[in-house]
């Protein structure tokens, strides 16, 4: 089972920031958060990840809590093409790194 | 540098026939890992392989699945006798370093639809 929980659906007006978040109450303090997209049945996109600090690259800015408790993903300007599912996704260690999806997000930008 | 490759896109196979998906990794990648997406799920891990060796196939099913990583050529998933339930979309993964060893990231591929008639 995931061990992350994530609201079903937002919308999100274009041109504004979209703030995704994610709780992972049971995380590990050696393991990582990833946010990952799916467009359409696209293959998934990798976005960003993290483990204490706060990180931005050129797509996003993840913020995670001091506790690591839960954190949110920050699309600053969202555009119509960021229209996808959102998954919040806590790696699992040791000798794999199989990636365990949950429901996700389903984030609607509207125009 | 190209990206994760996977062909075919579509494939299309008569229940009891043989279905071949094939996963070129990333450039230098020797790590890969199978999913799939059955509809309107989510993505479901199936088996993680590194050059010549399966390291965890704990999410494969038990019989008729089976992938294999050789030395030179891609990666593949084959599915014997396919059955209408193994009709989903797969994905592969590739990542550059293995697990553990720092944040080894994984990049997908576009996927193979299979549909079984």
């Amino acid at each position: 089972d995931a061990k992350t929980t994530q609201p079903t659906s937002m919308d999100c007006a274009e041109g504004r920031a979209a703030n995704l978040p994610c709780n992972h109450s049971t995380i590990s303090g050696n393991e990582y958060v990833y946010w990952y997209r799916q467009i359409h049945s696209q293959g998934p996109q990798y976005i960003i990840h993290g483990l204490k600090n706060n990180e931005t690259n050129e797509m996003a800015s993840l913020i995670i809590t001091e506790d690591r408790k839960s954190s949110t993903l920050i699309l600053p300007h969202a555009t119509l093409r960021d229209t996808a599912v959102y998954y919040c996704i806590v790696r699992v260690g040791g000798a794999t790194n199989k990636l365990i999806f949950g429901t996700g997000t389903l984030l609607a930008v509207q125009p | 540098n190209a990206g994760v490759m996977q062909n075919p896109r579509h494939l299309v196979r008569r229940r009891g026939q043989e279905a071949r998906l094939r996963c070129s990794p990333m450039k230098g990648h020797s790590h890969v890992y199978w999913y799939r997406q059955l509809p309107e799920e989510g993505l479901k891990f199936m088996v993680y392989l590194q050059k010549e060796n399966i390291i965890d196939e704990s999410g494969m099913p038990k019989e008729r699945f089976s992938a294999e990583f050789p030395k030179e050529g891609p990666s593949i998933l084959r599915i014997q006798q396919v059955v209408r339930g193994d009709s989903a979309a797969y994905f592969c993964a590739s990542s550059l370093i293995p697990p553990g060893q720092g944040t080894d990231t994984q990049y997908f591929g576009p996927g193979t639809r299979l549909t079984v008639l």
